[in-house]
Order: C-alpha cells, then sequence, then structure tokens
C-alpha cells in the first residue's frame, strides 16, 4: 500500500527564515503534486511535478522532484505570515494519494 | 470558468435524515472526484467517476451514494449518517478521464462542512 509522509507535521517559523518540507513515498511514481490548504477552505494547487529532477517555482516557494530517491521538498524562502496553512503532497499512482500535511505557522 | 462550485457549503443533519450534496463543474472536464476529510487529516477519496460511470468506489459505506447525471453535475446522496461522518466532503474535477485523470491536476471545491447530529 502508498505511503505518504510529510515532515514535519508542524512548522512554526518567523518571518523572514527559510526552510524545506519533505515529502517521501514508498512507491514508484513520476508524478506529485503540492497543494495548500487554509483552515476550513478547500485544496489550492501549487505545483504539479511530472518527471526526476522536476523543479517549479512560485513566489517564495520552490518544489522539487526526485524519483529515484522517492522524495520531494517545498522549500519556503523568507517567510511571510500570508503562507500560514496546511501544505500537502499527493503523489499519483492508480489513484491520487495525500500526505499527511504539514502544518504552517509563520509569525513575526 | 475554473471554479468547481459545492452547494451546501455547510450541513447539518440527523441520523435519520436523508441529504445531498452537489457539485457542478462546467471546465469540460470528464473525471469528477469525491473525497472526505477529516479534521486536520489529508483527504481520502470516495468515489471517482470517468465519462459520468463509476470507476472508483473505495469501499464505502451504501449510506453514502454517488451520483453523476451528466458531465457537469455529480451528487453524493446521504442517508442514514452516523456522527463518526462528520467531516469535510470535497468533490474534485480533472481534464483527463479513466486512469489518466489520476495524472491531471485536480480543481477542488470549497467543500460541503457536514454534521452528523
Amino acid at each position: 500500500e502508498l505511503k505518504v509522509e510529510q515532515n514535519p507535521l508542524f512548522l512554526s517559523m518567523q518571518e523572514g527564515k527559510n526552510y524545506t518540507i519533505y515529502c517521501n513515498y514508498s512507491t514508484t511514481s513520476d508524478r506529485l503534486y503540492w497543494y495548500r490548504q487554509d483552515p476550513g477552505k478547500s485544496l489550492e494547487s501549487l505545483f504539479v511535478l511530472l518527471s526526476n529532477g522536476a523543479v517549479k517555482q512560485e513566489g517564495r516557494l520552490m518544489a522539487s522532484l526526485d524519483t529515484k530517491a522517492r522524495l520531494s521538498t517545498l522549500h519556503i524562502t523568507a517567510a511571510v505570515h500570508d503562507l500560514s496553512a496546511t501544505y500537502f503532497c499527493a503523489v499519483n499512482t492508480d489513484k491520487l494519494i495525500f500526505g499527511t500535511g504539514t502544518r504552517l505557522q509563520v509569525f513575526p | 470558468d475554473t471554479e468547481v462550485t459545492q452547494t451546501p457549503k455547510h450541513l447539518v443533519m440527523g441520523m435519520t435524515n436523508k441529504k445531498s450534496l452537489k457539485c457542478e463543474q462546467h471546465m469540460g472536464h470528464r473525471a469528477m472526484y469525491w473525497y472526505k476529510q477529516k479534521a486536520k487529516k489529508p483527504p481520502e477519496l470516495m468515489f471517482v467517476y470517468s465519462y459520468e460511470k463509476l470507476s472508483i468506489n473505495e469501499s464505502v459505506p451504501s449510506r453514502f451514494s454517488p451520483e453523476c447525471p451528466n458531465s457537469s453535475l455529480l451528487n453524493l446522496h446521504l442517508h442514514a449518517l452516523q456522527p463518526e461522518d462528520s467531516a469535510l466532503y470535497l468533490c474534485a474535477s480533472s481534464q483527463d478521464a479513466g486512469w489518466g485523470a489520476q495524472n491531471e491536476k485536480l480543481f477542488f471545491g470549497s467543500g460541503t462542512q457536514l454534521s452528523v447530529l
């Protein structure tokens, strides 16, 4: 059974700092997705990573995929309060399985 | 129009009630999904419709009954629910159909927050 694990599960960071969220998955897949969810809200698609070595950047967020290591990272640069949310990675096999989620809190 | 619209946004129901959740998209997507999300947990897949046909049922109890009247609409009929069914129910759609749909980006609706008393 596919397992998708993220760490950390909870991250409290100061504005202006950098940090990385990790997503490990247990089976072969060359497609990985990152979503953002605000409390009580729906999921917003951030990145779609479609091949080994893929790197995508949007604003202060950068995502990468290493299919050989079965690892994706979401790097946060110079965090701001607006980035506070829960971030999910999701892996495709025959269906989309979401990771455990990382709840990010950015404080002044 | 890049939205997936869900109604109602909130629903409170008793265990003997019958209610329906509705989902609509006008992006021409041929795959539609129901996910269930408990608080502070990831979404869990319930059903997948591909070209208006049910293609995946993740062993969901029969008190949840999905329906896809046409390619733009997806319903989830609820009957005799239990308090543990209280959750956020998310509808999603994607462009492609069949297994390939799982490789496409999913667009999610804002969800229905369901409380079963």
